[in-house]
């Protein structure tokens, strides 16, 4: 049973607004969360984490929400760019790890012009 | 050349072929990763290599057979493939691997994408 689950396949916005990522966990152990941007024929790359004592970490036009008891983060990236049209993919672990990391299916996102 | 480079890009092989995927590494990390990712799945961690140890299996069949020569190559040696092994298997790298090592993710290569016919 996967323990991250991105429900949106996709996702399409205008230039200049806000997108917003969601991703749910079932693993009340993990306690640090990441997101991946991937491009076509390119590999993952990484994008931004938060650790369960935050719940919001940012960094400049990207912003991740963490809410525990609900087990849900988001990324909510404003304003919108077309360079930003990629998959978008969620990661979590248990006890810190940055590389024991347990994937969502992914959100692929464009960005409209 | 930087980051992490993954050769071939693309491999089309019999299931009664051997092949192998190349992964190098330039970034003086510790740590080597395997990941699969098959259509519509999440990625999949295959097998991690600390400071060229193995340390991770995730119960991957014996038909992938990884190798670790140091801590910048990794290769994954690939035999009597099925056609559901068919994915884009994808090689990262981190500064360190275990607990507690949040300032350490993943760089990934661009990936093999493999078609076992």
């Amino acid at each position: 049973d996967q323990q991250v689950k991105q429900n949106s396949p996709s996702l399409s916005v205008q230039e200049g607004r806000i997108s917003i990522l969601n991703c749910d966990y079932t693993n009340s152990m993990f306690d640090y969360f990441l997101w991946y941007k991937k491009y076509p024929a390119e590999g993952p790359t990484f994008l931004i984490s938060i650790s369960s004592i935050k719940d919001k970490n940012e960094d400049g036009r990207f912003t991740v929400f963490l809410n525990k008891s609900a087990k849900h983060l988001s990324l909510h990236i404003v304003p919108s760019q077309p360079g930003d049209s990629a998959v978008y993919f969620c990661a979590a672990s248990a006890k810190g790890g940055a590389n024991n990391l347990f994937f969502g299916t992914g959100t692929r996102l464009t960005v409209i012009p | 050349e930087t980051g992490v480079t993954q050769t071939p890009r693309h491999l089309v092989m019999g299931m009664t072929n051997k092949k192998s995927l190349k992964c190098e590494q330039h970034l003086g990390h510790n740590a080597m990763y395997w990941y699969k990712q098959s259509a519509k799945k999440p990625l999949e961690l295959m097998f991690v290599y600390n400071f060229k140890e193995q340390t991770e299996n995730n119960s991957v069949p014996s038909r992938f057979s990884p190798e670790c020569p140091n801590s910048s190559h990794l290769f994954l040696h690939l035999h009597t493939l099925q056609p559901e092994d068919s994915a884009l298997y994808l090689c990262a790298s981190s500064q360190d691997w275990g607990v507690r090592t949040y300032n350490s993710p993943l760089h990934f290569g661009n990936g093999t994408r493999l078609t076992v016919t």
